[in-house]
């Protein structure tokens, strides 16, 4: 079985900075996918970013990258110049490749709070 | 394109009713999950269709709750002799396969009084 786990339950960043939102994915697999979803008050959940296991380079979208240490199983999100829009509860989450499993698993999620 | 769509948005029933919540994919979508999302918790994994099989339904929590997708397209998860325990959002999501990126709808917020 996979857990994620979100250590951190609410952050606050000023407008502009850059903030970093942990995540940690144990998982016996090897190969594995792993995910950021932004979910704001509407509710829809919405894919920040993706990474595979098996790629060594940190995938990178916008003002949004991931710094992922798989022997850590660390896969933290890094959001530059935030914005007020970026206000939302952020959920990691992970999808082992192997075994005929398709849904995500998710942490508990942490509230970001951006100040004007 | 148009996104996955779910209705209704929010439905409010007595303890011991049934209820039907529908999801509408993405078109060319094979992959459907349902996900339930209580109070201050991430999504938690219900069941997920490949076509119109079930491929997994072991999150499903007992046997009230039942989901169909008999075209591969449209899917209703079905909640029988409700409880004030099922209140929660009902997330849909669905995807061209294991493993690639899920698309979630706005959920369904279902309240049992």
């Amino acid at each position: 079985a996979q857990t994620v786990t979100q250590s951190q339950p609410e952050m606050s960043v000023q407008e502009a900075e850059t903030v970093t939102l942990s995540c940690t994915y144990d998982t016996s697999e090897s190969d594995y996918y792993l995910f950021w979803y932004k979910q704001p008050p509407s509710r829809q959940m919405i894919l920040v970013i993706r990474q595979e296991a098996y790629k060594q380079q940190n995938a990178t979208e916008n003002r949004f990258s991931v710094n992922f240490q798989k022997a850590a199983k660390s896969f933290s999100l890094k959001i530059s110049d935030s914005q007020l829009g970026d206000a939302a509860m952020y959920f990691c989450a992970g999808l082992n490749y192997g075994g005929s499993q398709g849904n995500l698993i998710f942490g508990k999620g942490t509230k970001l709070s951006v100040k004007p | 394109g148009a996104g996955v769509s779910q209705t209704p948005s929010n439905k409010v029933t007595e303890k011991g009713k049934y209820v039907e919540l529908r999801c509408d994919p993405i078109s060319g979508h094979t992959a459907l999950y349902w996900y339930r999302q209580s109070l201050g918790q991430g999504p938690e994994f219900l069941i997920y269709f490949q076509g119109t099989g079930a491929a997994d339904d072991s999150g499903l929590p007992n046997d009230r709750f039942f989901a169909v997708r008999p075209e591969g397209s449209v899917s209703t998860l079905k909640i029988q002799r409700t409880e004030r325990g099922d209140s929660a959002v009902y997330l849909c999501a669905s995807s061209f396969g294991r493993g690639y990126e899920q698309y979630f709808g706005p959920g369904t917020r279902l309240t049992v009084t």
